[in-house]
């Protein structure tokens, strides 16, 4: 099955700087990777999702990126701030028949004002 | 506006109790997930539903069954609760599959098995 694997697990960052989170999954059939952000005592929320047929995204601030050679995707958010803390989840997903997501581990991300 | 609803924001049960956690959603979803989310781990699936009386295995099935006799309700059941169960749980829905739907998610349970 797959398995996807997320780093850092924690990342402390200024106000301003920017911030990746790196994720890398073991199916090559999978194809559609989400982000989710978890804020303090929320409920998970897709902020955003890319498909294997691109390359890059970009939403704002946040763009993600896919390499489907090296199966692995990251998150970066430009100009960070304050309210961008929370628990960030990368996904990996098979989409046939069903979706089933399969959840990184989190990164923790912290943007010290 | 999507709404994933979780019966209970907090549960203190005892080891050996019979537990049910109760997740309604109102946007006439297909699909409806169980996730676990404990520290370090991320969010582990359960079980999942793409139709009523339909349920499907997810990656941490043991010590957990479900039920969904109605397609907006699934419940997650944990016949003899133990303390390696002390966690939150996550309810979600999203359209039907084939469709690149995101996952909406309820607030969560945080279960306290003693």
């Amino acid at each position: 099955g797959e398995n996807v694997e997320q780093h850092p697990s924690t990342l402390s960052v200024q106000e301003g700087d920017s911030a990746v989170i790196k994720c890398t999954y073991s199916d090559s059939a999978s194809n559609y990777f989400p982000w989710y952000k978890q804020e303090l005592g929320k409920r998970p929320q897709l902020i955003i999702d890319i498909r294997s047929n691109v390359g890059e995204k970009k939403d704002q601030r946040i763009a993600v990126t896919l390499n489907k050679t090296a199966k692995h995707f990251s998150l970066h958010i430009t100009e960070t701030q304050p309210e961008d803390s929370a628990v960030y989840f990368c996904a990996a997903s098979i989409i046939t028949g069903f979706q089933k997501l399969v959840f990184g581990t989190g990164t923790r991300l912290l943007v010290s004002p | 506006d999507v709404k994933v609803t979780q019966s209970s924001r907090y549960l203190v049960k005892r080891t050996g109790e019979k537990v049910f956690l109760e997740c309604v959603q109102d946007m006439d979803h297909e699909n409806m997930f169980w996730y676990r989310q404990d520290p370090g781990l991320g969010l582990r699936l359960i079980y999942f539903s793409y139709d009523v009386k339909m349920k499907e295995k997810g990656d941490i099935p043991e010590g957990y069954s479900v039920s969904r006799e109605k397609k907006e309700r699934f419940s997650l059941i944990l016949e003899s609760a133990s303390t390696n169960q002390t966690s939150m749980y996550l309810c979600a829905s999203s359209l039907s599959g084939g469709r690149y739907s995101p996952l909406h998610f309820g607030n969560g349970t945080r279960l306290t098995v003693t």
